[in-house]
């Protein structure tokens, strides 16, 4: 079953605006992931944040995590047509040994 | 370094046929997942190797399907006889430490269609 769930579905926006993307979890955590796949590829892996972390950055994304909300969100500032893609959180939970649980991932579109 | 590296990338075969997927795994991993990918939704774990070891396949249907891992490095993983329902992308990843600590890396998938 799916631990993370991803919000918006789907999200268009234009190059240049900001995209923020929500995850919400249901178990306790290690860390929380983000990952971002482009149609008919793998995944990439952007950024992880630990369960003692609040906020972290990387480039131009941005990254915060509510342990007690179970809640987390990716900023993507300045947004770039190259950015269009799937992006899905993923869950190391405590009890799960060791298994990254993944959302359903929210479609990013950015128009040029 | 090249990657998490999967074959076939894309594999169209009639149900009640046997399929077999290919992983290599990036150079010093001893971690291996499988995931299985349906379409529109997020990757579900089927099984993780620590080297050669299979430590969680709770999610892994045994009646049809199987994996190994031989000398802890290459993996296969194998479904017979298929069903309509396998069709789905199945995504090898990979990672150096047996906790999610690190990022995994992914394979581009193989993309299986089952008619």
């Amino acid at each position: 079953s799916q631990q993370g769930e991803e919000d918006p579905q789907a999200l268009s926006i234009q190059e240049g605006e900001n995209a923020t993307m929500n995850c919400s979890y249901k178990t306790s955590i290690n860390n929380l992931q983000w990952y971002r796949q482009n149609s008919g590829r793998g995944l990439v892996h952007l950024i992880l944040i630990r369960s003692n972390e609040r906020e972290k950055h990387s480039g131009r994304l941005r990254v915060t995590l509510d342990t007690s909300k179970k809640s987390s969100s990716l900023l993507i500032t300045a947004s770039r047509a190259a950015d269009t893609a799937s992006y899905f959180c993923a869950t190391d939970g405590e009890t799960s040994g060791s298994r990254l649980t993944f959302g359903e991932g929210t479609q990013l579109t950015v128009n040029p | 370094e090249a990657g998490v590296v999967q074959s076939p990338r894309y594999k169209i075969i009639e149900k009640k046929q046997p399929v077999a997927f290919w992983c290599n795994p990036i150079s010093g991993h001893n971690t291996l997942y499988w995931y299985r990918q349906n379409l529109g939704q997020g990757p579900e774990l089927l099984i993780r190797y620590e080297n050669e070891e299979a430590v969680d396949d709770s999610q892994l249907p045994k009646d049809r399907f199987s994996a190994e891992r031989l000398k802890g490095v290459d993996s296969t993983l194998k479904i017979q006889p298929a069903e309509l329902g396998d069709s789905a992308v199945y995504l090898c990843a990979s990672s150096l430490t047996t906790r999610a600590n690190y990022g995994y890396t992914f394979g581009s998938g193989t993309r299986l269609t089952v008619v």
